[in-house]
């Protein structure tokens, strides 16, 4: 079975930009959940969906988003960006159910100047 | 919010023994996470406890108790590979989205 896979692997973008990221969860999974995570702040939820549907929410500011395809391909986006955003990007897959164990994708490292 | 507390960094000698130990609150605990991560690389699940007891898988073993709202990662015959970071992560109440702990930063020298 292939694994999760994220898009693009780096990114470098200026503050005020937008910008979306991409990841294919392991086929057959149905949740897609997004982590920021940084050095200070370890990895942060961000937002899960489940089946085309945000299941479960984080506390992050209204200009981070998602969205998930009938395929459950999900993407994620973020507004006007900030210094601070600056993070590695990290998608998990998972069956949504039960044991729920979770398989990361490699990353996305967003870099904000 | 839900505490979850682990030692930042440990050293130890290639071929001991480490305990890498995590707390947390126990209101709504529902199941418990080890995941290893490796500089620049993404997180890989290791292991899930839900009931009290030791859980045993090759050279690493997790312990829980749920009443005492602690966990610990052992792993024994250790090898220079498992230098990484060992996050904890618990799932609450009735989400299946764990929270993870800030992580510990194992560091194996010769």
């Amino acid at each position: 079975k292939a694994g999760v896979t994220q898009t693009p692997r780096y990114l470098i973008k200026t503050r005020g930009q937008q910008v979306t990221l991409s990841c294919s969860p392991i086929s057959g999974h149905r949740s897609v959940s997004w982590y920021q995570q940084t050095p200070g702040q370890g990895l942060q939820f961000l937002f899960e969906y489940f089946s085309e549907t945000q299941r479960n929410k984080g506390n992050f500011p209204g200009r981070f988003s998602g969205r998930q395809f009938s395929n459950s391909r999900s993407e994620m986006n973020v507004s006007t960006l900030e210094l601070g955003d600056s993070a590695l990007y990290l998608c998990a897959s998972s069956s949504g159910e039960g044991l729920n164990e979770q398989y990361f994708g490699p990353g996305t490292r967003l870099t904000v100047t | 919010g839900q505490n979850i507390d682990q030692p930042t960094e440990m050293t130890a000698t290639e071929g001991a023994i480490v305990q890498i130990n995590c707390t947390y609150q126990t209101s709504g605990f529902n199941g418990l996470f080890w995941y290893q991560q490796h500089a620049g690389e993404a997180p890989t699940f290791l292991s899930y406890n839900v009931l009290d007891g030791l859980e045993e898988k090759g050279r690493f073993s997790s312990f829980l108790s749920r009443s005492k709202g602690y966990s610990y990662l052992l792993l024994k015959e250790l090898q220079m590979k498992d230098s990484a970071s060992y996050l904890c992560a618990v799932k609450l109440g009735g989400s299946y989205i764990p929270t993870f702990g800030r992580g510990t930063s194992l560091i194996v020298h010769p």
